[in-house]
């Protein structure tokens, strides 16, 4: 069984460097999700992708942040600019399609210094 | 938009226990209600679900309800054990395809 996967798990970076996340969703799946999650807080929507079109951007989500899903298989978030704010676990979900369970990857996790 | 409330934050009960956790939303256009378990440092994992079209779903211990008239929807766990001890959240899904998350509820299961 090939869950969701994502790299890296963990990242640490200086303030002001670029990061970028890879998703690879469960294969056949259709939609791709990210959502960012705090401590003690729940996973935040930031956007999404039906097959390689992105359908939706959270208003979260600022022009320093730019997600990516060539080919309508994996998908890249890239974070440009690193905030310390942008410390968080990056989840990335998908689902067979609109309205099928979803299913989270194991996060990654990023630490800005 | 869509709006999800969660409630208790905080819940510890004795091993064999039941446990309820209950969730309000607001978008009458949401129709699909997962829950998840989300243990320390691991992935938010889905443990039931249900939709609009049913009124309460079983599994082994789990248990979900949905009361679309009230908007809102629980989670029911009997026989609770050490191992069920996790962060469990609530989310609805629906008319803005995508889900929108409660802020969890810590279950503490004591031995």
């Amino acid at each position: 069984d090939t869950g969701v996967s994502q790299d890296p798990r963990h990242k640490i970076t200086k303030r002001g460097q670029n990061v970028t996340f890879r998703c690879d969703p469960i294969s056949e799946h259709n939609r791709l999700y990210w959502y960012r999650q705090t401590l003690g807080q729940g996973p935040e929507f930031l956007t999404y992708f039906q097959n390689e079109a992105q359908l939706e951007k959270s208003r979260l989500l600022s022009d320093r942040f730019s997600a990516e899903r060539p080919k309508g298989s994996f998908s890249t978030l890239e974070i440009q600019r690193t905030e310390q704010g942008d410390s968080a676990m990056y989840l990335c979900a998908s689902s067979l399609d609109r309205g099928r369970s979803i299913y989270f990857g194991e996060g990654s996790w990023l630490t800005v210094v | 938009g869509e709006n999800v409330e969660q409630h208790p934050s905080t819940l510890s009960v004795q091993e064999g226990d039941s446990a309820v956790i209950k969730c309000t939303y607001s978008d009458s256009a949401s129709n699909y209600f997962p829950w998840y378990k989300q243990e320390l440092g691991k992935r938010p994992q889905l443990i039931i679900d249900i939709r609009s079209n049913v009124g309460e779903k079983k599994d082994q211990r789990i248990a979900v309800t949905l009361n679309k008239t009230a908007k809102h929807f629980s989670l029911h766990i009997t026989e609770t054990q050490p191992e069920d001890s996790a962060v469990y959240f609530c989310a609805a899904y629906g008319g803005s395809e995508k889900l929108v998350f409660g802020k969890g509820m810590k279950l503490t299961v004591n031995p």
